[in-house]
């Protein structure tokens, strides 16, 4: 079946500093990729997608790039502030479940940023 | 513009009793509903989702239940609440013209004690 790996946590950061969560799947047909953002006590708000290969989704200064050859949609955004500090998922809707159209979530990757 | 609401946000209730958590959609017509499940420090678990009125499927056998009974609402319910339900309750809606995201509620924290 489908699934999302992500890197584990939490991972800490100073503020201004680059970051990197990595996002690996597994799945049949053409997923679509999608990064969702949860800030403490509150529900989770899409933060970027890409439905096919190469494309880049980007927001809020994030970015991270559909890599069909690796299976990856690495979440990168150059300078991290204190307000970025959440957890986010990486997440994957398979085209291929008709009706449905269930998304799978990774486990989750805390992000901390430091002053 | 859509918007989905959950209630209540926060509930505690004792094991054995019963449970229903609503959501609606706002905005939208014959919406894909789902919820998924949040346990503490863990990923989300899709737990039930709805194609239309009265069409319910469930992803994992469970001591919950859900049910759609009006277009743009969707109920979670149980009738004996189990220690291992505690957790964070999430509801979302995915339009038919979407790209294929969900839209998520605020969700609803249960503790069963």
């Amino acid at each position: 079946g489908d699934s999302v790996t992500q890197m584990e946590g939490p991972v800490t950061l100073s503020e201004e500093a680059f970051l990197t969560i990595n996002c690996t799947y597994t799945a049949t047909g053409y997923p679509s990729l999608f990064w969702y953002v949860q800030y403490p006590g509150e529900g989770l708000q899409l933060l970027l997608k890409a439905t096919k290969a190469d494309d880049k989704g980007s927001n809020k200064g994030f970015e991270a790039t559909y890599r069909k050859e690796t299976t990856s949609f690495h979440l990168e955004k150059g300078s991290v502030q204190v307000s970025d500090s959440a957890v986010y998922f990486c997440a994957l809707s398979d085209a291929l479940t008709g009706g449905g159209n269930k998304l799978t979530f990774g486990t989750g990757t805390q992000l901390k940023v430091e002053l | 513009s859509q918007t989905i609401h959950q209630w209540p946000a926060t509930l505690v209730q004792p094991v054995g009793s019963p449970l229903s958590l609503e959501c609606t959609v706002e905005g939208t017509s014959n919406p894909n509903l789902y919820w998924y499940r949040q346990a503490a420090g863990r990923g989300l678990q899709l737990l039930f989702y709805s194609v239309g009125i009265g069409q319910i499927s469930s992803e994992v056998p469970q001591n919950l239940s859900a049910s759609r009974p009006q277009d743009r609402q969707f109920i979670l319910s149980s009738k004996k609440l189990l220690l291992s339900d505690s957790g964070f309750y999430l509801c979302a809606w995915r339009g038919l013209a979407m790209g294929g995201e969900l839209f998520f509620g605020e969700g609803s924290r249960l503790t069963v004690l």
